[in-house]
């Protein structure tokens, strides 16, 4: 979904660095997620913000931080990249209507941690 | 309890086949089963869903059958094409719970021509 983009597409760094992974969306969505994507697994919630004051843990919050600087950006950073957060990231985007809505992603972030 | 369960991990049908696919959970609050699918290089896209008030929605060829009393739900495309082929998620979410999804496994399926 182009409304959804993250960057970088790709990135390999290494164990204990800092790293940032930046979403920005264009769809005048309040609600904002991060998710990863492992092999198995399926997608699992990292954090959420459903405003810019507005930030929650999801399932596997710890070794990750976020930040959500305006309506339309959203920040992944890893502390200290360890090899085990290896793995595809996603950010996804709702609307804040009645009821369900749907979630739509961006095309991901192909992280390898060495 | 928030675990939703997928199967297969991996599927292989021939082109005009029936794919099925079957999610099953635990937690009778959810009331709200997307289905997304995602094609390599890409992010996962909504593809049909439905709420637990009726036992099936059609959308084209693709059908979602629900069966509330039992906490499954699968995904039938009929008439598959390789076109199709990609990785399906389940996912169910309830009113409450912010629109925060919880996801199966995913199911790998190749359509072979």
């Amino acid at each position: 979904d182009a409304d959804v983009t993250q960057t970088p597409r790709n990135r390999i760094t290494k164990t204990g660095k800092r790293i940032m992974l930046e979403c920005s969306q264009t769809k005048g969505h309040d609600r904002m997620y991060w998710y990863r994507q492992d092999p198995g697994l399926g997608l699992r919630l990292i954090y959420y913000s459903f405003d810019v004051k507005d930030i929650n843990k999801g399932e596997i919050s710890d070794g990750y931080s976020v930040s959500r600087q305006a309506q339309a950006k959203f920040s992944l950073s890893l502390e200290s990249a360890i090899p085990n957060q290896t793995a595809l990231y996603f950010c996804a985007t709702s609307d804040m209507g009645m009821g369900n809505q749907p979630q739509h992603f961006g095309d991901g972030t192909r992280l390898s941690i060495l | 309890q928030q675990q939703v369960k997928q199967s297969p991990q991996s599927l292989i049908v021939q082109k005009g086949g029936i794919s099925i696919i079957n999610c099953a959970y635990e937690n009778t609050a959810f009331d709200y089963f997307p289905w997304y699918q995602q094609f390599p290089g890409k992010g996962p896209a909504l593809l049909i869903a439905i709420r637990p008030d009726v036992s099936e929605k059609k959308e084209g060829r693709f059908t979602i059958s629900f069966n509330k009393s039992a906490k499954q739900f699968s995904l039938h495309i009929m008439d598959s094409q390789p076109g199709d082929s990609a990785t399906y998620f389940c996912a169910a979410t309830y009113e409450g719970y912010g629109n925060k999804l919880v996801f199966g496994a995913g199911t790998i399926l190749r359509v072979k021509s």
